[in-house]
C-alpha cells in the first residue's frame, strides 16, 4: 500500500487562502478525495474525484493535483471553516487509505 | 437524500466480536451503483478505513484488519453488518458506516463509540 502525509496544522485568518496540502509516496494514479469533519460530527465529503464538488458546497472551496500531491484550497476562509480535514485515495486494489488529517485554525 | 445509522453495543469485552450495523433510509440497498463500508476513529485521532462492499458481493477489506473483518449485507432488511472478532483495547474507536457511488464517501451516519474492555 502507500502513506498519505499533510500537514498537521495550518492557520489562516479570514478572509485568506488556506491551502492544505496531501503528498503520497507513490504516483497517485486513482483519484483522491477530502473530508471536512468538525467536532462531534461525522465527517462530510467535500471534494470527490481531485476536484469536483459535491452538492451544497461553496464554490470557494477547489481541488487540485500534480503528481504526488494532492491539494484542497479554501479561499476567502471563514470561521465556520475552522476543521479537521483529511485526504483519501486508493490503489490499485482497492484499498483505501487516510492522511493523517490537518486542523485548519482560523484566528 | 441516502440515510445511515448505526446501531450495535457500546462495549465489548476484549476476545470477542464486535457486530454493528447500518440501516438505510432514503434510497435503495439494491442500487447496483452503490458501494457500503465502516470508517473508524480512535478517541483524539484520524479516521482509519475498515472495508467496504459492492453491490456484486465483492469485498475490500484493510489489510491490518482482514483476517478478523466480515462486512456483509442484508438487502431484505436495508443493512449492513460489520463483524470484528477477537478485539483488543486498540479497536476503541467511533464507528462510521459509509456509503458512495463514485469515488468517495458521499454518506455518513452519526458514529457509534465502541469500547473494548472487560
Amino acid at each position: 500500500s502507500f502513506e498519505l502525509t499533510q500537514p498537521p496544522s495550518v492557520s489562516v485568518s479570514p478572509g485568506q487562502t488556506a491551502r492544505i496540502t496531501c503528498s503520497a509516496d507513490v504516483l497517485l494514479n486513482q483519484y483522491a478525495h477530502w473530508y471536512q469533519q468538525k467536532p462531534g460530527q461525522a465527517p462530510v465529503l467535500v471534494i470527490n474525484k481531485d476536484s469536483e464538488r459535491p452538492s451544497g458546497i461553496p464554490e470557494r472551496v477547489s481541488g487540485s493535483s500534480s503528481g504526488t500531491t494532492v491539494t484542497l484550497t479554501i479561499s476567502g476562509v471563514h470561521a465556520e471553516d475552522e476543521a479537521d480535514y483529511y485526504c483519501h485515495s486508493s490503489d490499485s486494489n482497492g484499498t483505501w487509505v487516510f492522511g493523517g488529517g490537518t486542523k485548519l485554525t482560523v484566528l | 437524500q441516502l440515510q445511515l445509522q448505526e446501531s450495535g453495543p457500546g462495549l465489548v469485552k476484549p476476545s470477542e466480536t464486535l457486530s454493528l450495523t447500518c440501516t438505510v433510509s432514503g434510497g435503495s440497498i439494491r442500487n447496483p451503483s452503490y458501494f457500503w463500508g465502516w470508517i473508524r476513529q480512535p478517541p483524539g485521532k484520524g479516521l482509519q478505513w475498515i472495508g467496504r462492499i459492492h453491490h456484486s458481493g465483492s469485498t475490500f477489506y484493510s489489510a491490518s484488519l482482514n483476517s478478523r473483518l466480515t462486512i456483509s449485507v442484508d438487502t431484505s432488511k436495508s443493512q449492513f453488518s460489520l463483524n470484528l472478532r477477537s478485539v483488543t483495547a486498540a479497536d476503541t474507536a467511533l464507528y462510521f458506516c459509509f456509503s458512495g457511488f463514485d469515488g468517495g464517501a458521499a454518506y455518513w451516519g452519526q458514529g457509534t463509540l465502541v469500547r473494548v474492555s472487560s
